[in-house]
């Protein structure tokens, strides 16, 4: 398997612009994590799916932030508008059982984002 | 409200010395924890777990202790290689939870580590 897939692999924007991440998780894997890297606040979950329905938001900074997850095998992040705040590295996750006891969340190699 | 907290940002270490990463947590109901490493312009990979049932587990270099009555545990690198530098986070969860707590992992701020040769 290729593993955890995110696209793109740097994403530049404009103040106010619509902004799309995009992940397939690992084939089979029935969880799907959306995190966002910080260097104040670490790794911080945004929202997660349990196979494909969204199970907690509660990280969702704001309305500017939407998850979609319409298939096993496709999740997307939107911000609109972006603000410069939302400056980071979004990684996606997926897992089987959670985090399987033990066995770990598998991570993409993420977005970094840049809004100016 | 940060739930995982690593308080040092960085640590420095000789190769072949031990290297010690800490972790504290203030939820009592945590009971599984992780650690996981990350290179630069890579997401992070799962390293080793502990449940709330051990208080160490070893893989290899890498050994994980608990100290529940502290709310504490750390990650022993012995010997330390110039490889293992990387941003080390550690992560728990309240694993038998259930509802929207489960599989959901708690990541502190990360330590990041640079061996030395």
């Amino acid at each position: 398997d290729a593993g955890v897939i995110q696209s793109p692999r740097h994403e530049v924007t404009e103040m106010g612009q619509e902004v799309t991440l995009r992940c397939k998780p690992i084939s089979g894997h029935d969880y799907l994590f959306w995190y966002r890297q910080t260097m104040m606040r670490g790794l911080e979950l945004l929202i997660y799916f349990n196979n494909n329905v969204p199970i907690d938001d509660s990280g969702m900074p704001e309305d500017r932030f939407s998850a979609k997850m319409p298939n096993a095998s496709f999740s997307t992040l939107k911000i609109q508008p972006s603000e410069p705040r939302d400056s980071a590295v979004y990684f996606c996750a997926s897992s089987l059982r959670g985090h399987g006891g033990g066995e770990g969340y598998t991570f993409g190699s993420g977005t970094r984002l840049t809004v100016v | 409200d940060q739930q995982v907290k690593q308080n040092s940002p960085s640590l420095s270490v000789q190769e072949g010395r031990i290297s010690i990463l800490n972790c504290d947590y203030t939820n009592s109901m945590f009971d599984y924890f992780l650690w996981y490493k990350k290179y630069p312009a890579e997401g992070p990979t799962f390293l080793i777990s502990i449940s709330s049932i051990k208080d160490k587990n070893e893989d290899g270099r890498f050994t994980v202790f608990l100290n529940k009555s502290a709310k504490h545990l750390s990650l022993h690198i012995v010997p330390s290689q110039p490889g293992d530098s990387a941003v080390y986070f550690c992560a728990a969860s309240n694993f038998n939870a259930g509802g929207t707590s489960y599989g959901k992992l708690t990541f502190g701020q990360g330590t990041i580590l640079t061996v030395h040769p």
